[in-house]
């Protein structure tokens, strides 16, 4: 059983490199997000889709992009990347924004 | 100020030891998860508690909904190094979409 699958597990980049995390789903949910996790700070809301083609903004969107092509598919991509974006990056899927979330296993991702 | 708060960020018991984790709001959630995680993986969910003064149980672990439904807690009995790691509180709320906010996060620590 898949679940939700996260690609890749460690990154490294530079100060204005630009990257693409990968994130896809088998359940044929509706519902993916993208959160990031810092000390402290929990899980903060970066952007959200409620299917195939409609994305928004969450918590915490800004030097984020993502798109929703299709519905197992949720990729986030940072434009120029900037050391206050090191942290551990999760996607979750679910039926619906506050049912139960099933997440990914995490990028965690080092901005030299 | 987080919307929902936890108490306490750190605990490090011996096993055997009852603890209480709490989550805390002035906010109104439609409903409440509790989710744990341990290193290098995404958190996995625990419970929902929807219904205010709802209480459920998990084996050693009891979960309770405030009347109010601006706080909930957990309660571990007993408690073993199995229990170590990180435990998350997400509440949602009708007037955000239901979108889920987290909770800063509960570290737990059990010593053999």
């Amino acid at each position: 059983n898949a679940g939700v699958t996260q690609t890749p597990k460690f990154q490294v980049l530079k100060t204005g490199q630009s990257m693409t995390l990968q994130c896809a789903q088998d359940m044929n949910h509706e519902y993916m997000s993208w959160y990031r996790q810092d000390p402290g700070m929990g899980l903060r809301l970066i952007h959200y889709s409620v299917g195939a083609g409609i994305t928004d903004q969450g918590e915490v969107p800004n030097g984020y992009n993502v798109s929703r092509s299709t519905t197992e598919d949720f990729p986030l991509r940072l434009l120029s990347a900037a050391p206050s974006q090191t942290s551990v990056y999760f996607c979750a899927s679910s039926r619906g924004p506050g049912q139960p979330q099933h997440f990914g296993d995490g990028t965690r991702l080092s901005i030299l | 100020t987080q919307l929902l708060e936890q108490s306490p960020q750190f605990l490090s018991i011996q096993e055997g030891e009852n603890l209480t984790v709490y989550c805390n709001s002035s906010s109104v959630f439609s409903s409440l998860q509790w989710y744990r995680q341990e290193p290098g993986e995404g958190p996995v969910l625990l419970v929902t508690v929807v219904t205010g003064g709802e209480v459920k149980k998990l084996k050693r672990l009891t979960f309770q909904f405030g009347d109010a439904r601006k706080d909930s807690s957990l309660h571990i009995t007993a408690a073993q190094p199995g229990d170590t790691g990180l435990y998350l509180c997400a509440g949602a709320r009708n007037n955000a979409g239901n979108m889920l906010t987290f909770g800063g996060g509960t570290r737990l620590m059990v010593k053999p």
